[in-house]
């Protein structure tokens, strides 16, 4: 089956500094990755869907000059937590699909990255 | 405002007895997808219903798909301590530039005692 992976899986940062978190398809090329941010006893939100070579598309709320993302080839995508606080530590899980542009069908879930910031 | 609320939010249950979880919204959804997730994991797909009445099994678990395409359920007969964890669904909903996103209900975490 298709394999996404993220690194790091955990990481804890101080306030104010950045966090690059990473997003690899495995064995498969994805035309998209979704990342989504998970709080304790919350569901999954999406925050942004990134499309290899183009702008990411930003759910409403989230800030985009704080959540830099960049998908770069067609199984790398990253997001920088920039100037990161507090309030930003959270579970972030990224998927990658192999679905025609913008749909969200067959997304594969990675293993999530646990950000905490002190 | 959630989207997708599923009940029970908590589900502690005896080795052998038999569950159901719902998944309901006022939104229409192309499709819907149950997921089960670890404790620090990403949520692994389960099953995915498209079709109104829809009902499909994988084992133990029966998953059903509403006329409407509004709700859906998760039933597991005969639970099984290792069916223990968090029992999540998931909408595909339409946007308006024609993309679709999946939409996360909170989650049902569910306990099997042995």
């Amino acid at each position: 089956g298709a394999v996404v992976s993220q690194h790091p899986s955990w990481v804890i940062c101080k306030s104010g500094t950045s966090v690059k978190i990473e997003c690899r398809s495995l064995d498969f090329q994805a035309t998209t990755m979704f990342w989504y941010r998970q709080f304790p006893k919350q569901s999954l939100m999406l925050m942004a869907t990134s499309n290899e070579g183009s702008k990411a598309t930003y759910e409403q709320g989230v800030e985009k000059d704080k959540f830099l993302i960049n998908h770069a080839s067609l199984t790398l995508s990253t997001l920088t937590v920039t100037s990161a606080h507090p309030e930003d530590s959270s579970f972030y899980i990224c998927s990658a699909g192999q679905g025609a542009y913008g749909l969200a069908y067959e997304q594969y879930f990675g293993p999530g990255t646990r950000l905490t910031v002190t | 405002t959630q989207l997708l609320e599923q009940s029970p939010q908590f589900l502690s249950i005896q080795e052998g007895e038999n569950l159901t979880v719902y998944c309901n919204s006022s939104s229409v959804f192309s499709s819907l997808q149950w997921y089960r997730q670890e404790p620090g994991e990403g949520p692994v797909l389960l099953v995915t219903v498209v079709t109104g009445g829809e009902v499909k099994k994988l084992k133990r678990l029966t998953f059903q798909f509403g006329d409407a395409r509004k709700d859906s359920s998760l039933h597991i007969t005969a639970a099984q301590p290792g069916d223990t964890g968090l029992y999540l669904c998931a909408g595909f909903l339409r946007t308006q530039g024609g993309s679709e996103k999946l939409v996360f209900g909170k989650g049902t975490k569910l306990t099997v005692n042995p």
